[in-house]
């Protein structure tokens, strides 16, 4: 099994451009989450999915879009980049049977300029 | 609004002490409490808490959970500097993901 994979590792992007980031998970895990992490702030909520067809929003939603149209993937959409979003993005998934034990893929540092 | 704060934000110890963070947390719905260790990228899951008064241990690191007071410690005896990392807890509340706290950054020198 991958686990959790993530791409790209790294990112730059202008103010203003769109892109997706890419969470995959090859476990069957029903739970996916998209959570960012500043400098001093934790890990914060974005998005979360608690199986295909089924999203809501967490903390800090504005900007950023997803959907799950399959189990094994989660994408999270920026819209319209701006600075405030320089962050590691990581997605988490988790299984119904166990929701509380979340995998952790390895992260995406993105830059806004 | 569901609240998790952990102190200290920071702490720096020799190799050989002894250290505890706290953990407190305000949630609806509380379920259980889960303890993650992160080092250069993604946590990894240490604990989950879901009794009061039940120790968990892992070797030198051990916790505690008090669903009275709102607060989970997360003792580490004779550290190593292998145990530097941000330690981060986080509340589970029904079916909903995980609230993070924002960690508490220890380093330990030799």
């Amino acid at each position: 099994n991958a686990g959790v994979t993530q791409t790209p590792k790294f990112q730059v992007l202008k103010t203003g451009q769109s892109m997706t980031l890419q969470c995959a998970q090859d476990m069957n895990h029903e739970y996916m989450s998209w959570y960012r992490q500043d400098p001093g702030m934790g890990l914060r909520l974005i998005h979360y999915s608690v199986g295909a067809g089924i999203t809501d929003q967490g903390e800090v939603p504005n900007g950023y879009n997803v959907s799950r149209s399959t189990t094994e993937d989660f994408p999270l959409r920026l819209l319209s980049a701006a600075p405030s979003q320089t962050s590691v993005y990581f997605c988490a998934s988790s299984s119904g049977v166990r929701p509380y034990e979340q995998y952790f893929g390895p992260g995406t540092r993105l830059t806004v300029t | 609004e569901d609240k998790v704060v952990q102190s200290p934000l920071s702490l720096v110890v020799h190799e050989g002490d002894t250290v505890t963070l706290n953990c407190s947390y305000e949630v609806t719905n509380f379920r259980s409490l889960l303890w993650y260790k992160q080092e250069k990228k993604a946590p990894t899951f240490l604990f989950m808490l879901t009794s009061s008064g039940i120790e968990k241990k892992s070797g030198r690191l051990s916790s505690i959970l008090d669903k009275k007071e709102l607060f989970s410690i997360l003792n580490i005896t004779a550290t190593q500097t292998g145990d530097s990392a941000v330690y981060l807890c986080a509340p589970k509340s029904g079916n909903t993901p995980l609230v993070f706290g924002k960690g508490t950054r220890l380093s330990v020198i030799a």
